[in-house]
């Protein structure tokens, strides 16, 4: 089993419609996680941290499922801008600064 | 220069020739990171360095080794390149407090 795994999608979606990724981990002792965007061909940006209790960013809404061992993006009001990949990001166990990629998912929102 | 800068942009290097990707960062940062990211592999780590002067091995060390003198500086170097070694190479950089990291712009790298 990876540890981290995604949907590849793509996810193709209308202009303004509300999208959400999840993204499973292996290890229950991870201790940190992240949302990261990755523009084709350009380096991956971070898009947000995931905390425990939930967060939101403007449009952007990350949740964290310890028990289920899940996070989670939910984008609402999709723009053009939002097309990318979203890479699910986990820092292990004893990995000091190291993080664990996930493969990613494709959006496309379209006109 | 302003983030993390990495040289060249891309290049095309023939089987068993040695090269040497350069990732130099400006914030400070005292950890540093390569990775190679491949068609539906998601990136994976090289080697790290969480401060100058030390070096640790990733997930994929085989055929790269770094060096780490100063803190602004992180070169890869690929002694004798294979075309397995054919990717898109990341540098990253994070202060550690909060684990975010930050990459360069990447080095696309084709090993015929």
């Amino acid at each position: 089993r990876k540890e981290v795994e995604q949907d590849p999608g793509p996810f193709n979606v209308p202009e303004g419609a509300t999208v959400a990724f999840n993204c499973t981990y292996s290890n229950s002792a991870s201790q940190s996680f992240f949302w990261y965007r990755q523009d084709c061909r350009k380096e991956p940006k971070l898009l947000m941290s995931v905390y425990s209790s939930g967060n939101e960013d403007g449009r952007f809404t990350a949740q964290l499922n310890r028990a289920s061992q899940y996070i989670s993006l939910l984008i609402r009001d999709s723009k053009l801008s939002d097309s990318a990949t979203y890479l699910c990001v986990v820092n292990p166990p004893g990995g000091y600064n190291k993080l664990i990629f996930g493969a990613g998912t494709r959006l496309a929102v379209h006109p | 220069i302003a983030g993390i800068t990495q040289a060249p942009t891309s290049q095309i290097l023939a089987a068993g020739r040695r090269m040497t990707l350069r990732c130099t960062q400006d914030m400070r940062h005292n950890a540093m990171y390569w990775y190679r990211q491949d068609l539906g592999l998601g990136l994976r780590l090289i080697h790290y360095s969480n401060t100058a002067g030390t070096t640790g091995k990733g997930e994929v060390p085989d055929g790269y080794s770094v060096s780490r003198a100063n803190t602004d500086d992180f070169p890869l170097t690929l002694a004798s390149a294979v075309p397995s070694q054919t990717s898109v190479y990341f540098c990253a950089s994070s202060d550690g407090a909060d684990r975010k990291q930050f990459f360069g712009p990447g080095t696309r790298l084709t090993v015929l």
